[in-house]
């Protein structure tokens, strides 16, 4: 099984609608992490947490939000979502204290907003 | 926030060695240099990382200047599984990546 997975893998939905993507993780870290890759670009960080009281905006949060409901659990939401939010979004974790921090990513969600 | 400079592509022919450049001229003297990679159609996955010496693993291996303004990351063999997108990334040590647009590595048969 999939150390970390996101869901859905695929979605389409209209203009003002909320959307929420669901990423859980099994590798016990406390870190996680949201990313959105547009075509051609690299990954740009949304929101990440540090642990489960901890919530952080990182480089594009508007119009997103994240709710941290455990330490394996880790939702993003678009509250009315918009045509230019559409774009493969990621969800990664890491631990805590290790030296390589290294960042585990899932498989990706796409996410189509017409 | 340190910036990399990496090509948009390099082309290599299989079971050839690939020399990917990476250029972080504003690096400071905390900053580890991560390398990750981008298969089709999958989220990244990380290779390799080091700060001031060169760093061998079973995937790569990363060759650091002594001045550590570049670094050169080297695939030994390439497969065609090889195929991806390669971000070179500099951390800080506060756990957020930030990726630039990386370097999309062709391979041939």
């Amino acid at each position: 099984d999939a150390d970390v997975t996101q869901t859905p893998r695929n979605r389409i939905t209209k203009t003002g609608k909320r959307i929420m993507l669901e990423c859980s993780q099994t590798k016990g870290h406390d870190r996680m992490y949201w990313y959105r890759q547009d075509p051609g670009l690299g990954l740009r960080l949304i929101y990440y947490s540090f642990d489960v009281k901890d919530i952080n905006k990182g480089e594009i949060s508007d119009g997103y939000s994240v709710s941290r409901q455990a330490q394996a659990k880790f939702s993003l939401s678009l509250e009315s979502a918009i045509p230019n939010q559409t774009a493969l979004y990621f969800c990664a974790t890491s631990d805590y204290g290790t030296p390589d921090n290294e960042q585990f990513f899932g498989p990706g969600t796409r996410l189509t907003v017409l | 926030d340190a910036k990399t400079t990496q090509p948009n592509s390099m082309e290599s022919n299989e079971e050839e060695p690939v020399h990917l450049p990476c250029n972080h001229s504003t690096i400071s003297g905390t900053d580890y240099i991560h390398w990750y990679r981008q298969l089709p159609s999958q989220g990244p996955e990380y290779v390799i990382h080091g700060l001031t010496s060169n760093v061998n693993n079973r995937m790569a291996s990363l060759a650091i200047a002594e001045d550590r303004k570049s670094s050169t990351l080297i695939l030994h063999r390439a497969t065609l599984r090889d195929a991806a997108v390669y971000y070179c990334i500099l951390d800080s040590g506060y756990s957020t990546l930030t990726f630039g647009k990386g370097t999309m590595l062709l391979v041939s048969p």
